[in-house]
């Protein structure tokens, strides 16, 4: 079966530097995808990784590496607004996105 | 503004009813996915229409059905509604080259009373 896990719920601090991981099993992979979705709001897009290796993009990162079936979001300089859920999803070898449950971040001050 | 209008945004109902929603994707985007998110779970995936035609299947219940029309749009029609239909119900949109990013429409909130 085709399986993606993040952790459920995460806590950090404003300021400071969270990273949240997300492993797959899936038939096949042609890339991976991180959302962001703030409650009771759509999911937007944040971030695409198909080759090993750390994107940048701002206060937000993404690293893959494929041979692990692994990849994490790192979210620098925390802010309040970055409270959210962070939905993996990775897109299989039938060009069909599998999401994983998202992971819940809360910021405190 | 993703550019994916979806229709209505509330949507208050009793058990048995039948409801349909409505979603136009961004301009030039041939694709339509529909995903339901029930209060702090993960994106179910219903049903993908390209231009026109089915092309994947995710978990819809037999009581789901939808369509894509020529002009893109596409409609989401929930029938005998129970409790557990209560959801948020996404439509979203991706262009031709297919590039993976979908794009989300602000959702239709059911509530099934």
């Amino acid at each position: 079966g085709q399986n993606i896990d993040q952790p459920t719920e995460m806590t950090a601090t404003e300021g400071a530097i969270v990273q949240i991981n997300c492993t797959y099993q899936t038939s096949g992979f042609n890339g991976l995808f991180w959302y962001q979705q703030h409650a009771g709001e759509a999911p937007t897009f944040l971030s695409y990784n198909v080759l090993d290796g750390l994107e940048e993009k701002g206060r937000f990162s993404s690293f893959l590496s494929r041979s692990k079936g692994y990849s994490y979001l790192l979210l620098k300089e925390l802010q309040m607004k970055d409270s959210a859920s962070y939905l993996c999803a990775v897109w299989d070898s039938n060009y069909q996105l599998i999401w994983g449950a998202g992971t819940k971040l809360i910021i405190k001050p | 503004d993703s550019g994916v209008t979806q229709t209505p945004k509330h949507l208050i109902t009793a058990t048995g009813q039948r409801v349909t929603l409505r979603c136009s994707p961004r301009s030039g985007d041939l694709s339509v996915y529909w995903y339901q998110q029930s209060l702090d779970q993960g994106l179910q995936f219903l049903i993908q229409y390209y231009n026109g035609e089915e092309r994947a299947k995710g978990n819809i219940l037999e009581r789901f059905s939808a369509q894509q029309f020529p002009d893109l749009h596409s409609e989401l029609n929930l029938s005998s509604l129970e409790l557990g239909d209560s959801a948020l119900y996404f439509c979203a949109s991706s262009p031709p080259e297919d590039t993976g990013e979908l794009f989300f429409g602000e959702g239709s909130r059911l509530t099934v009373l």
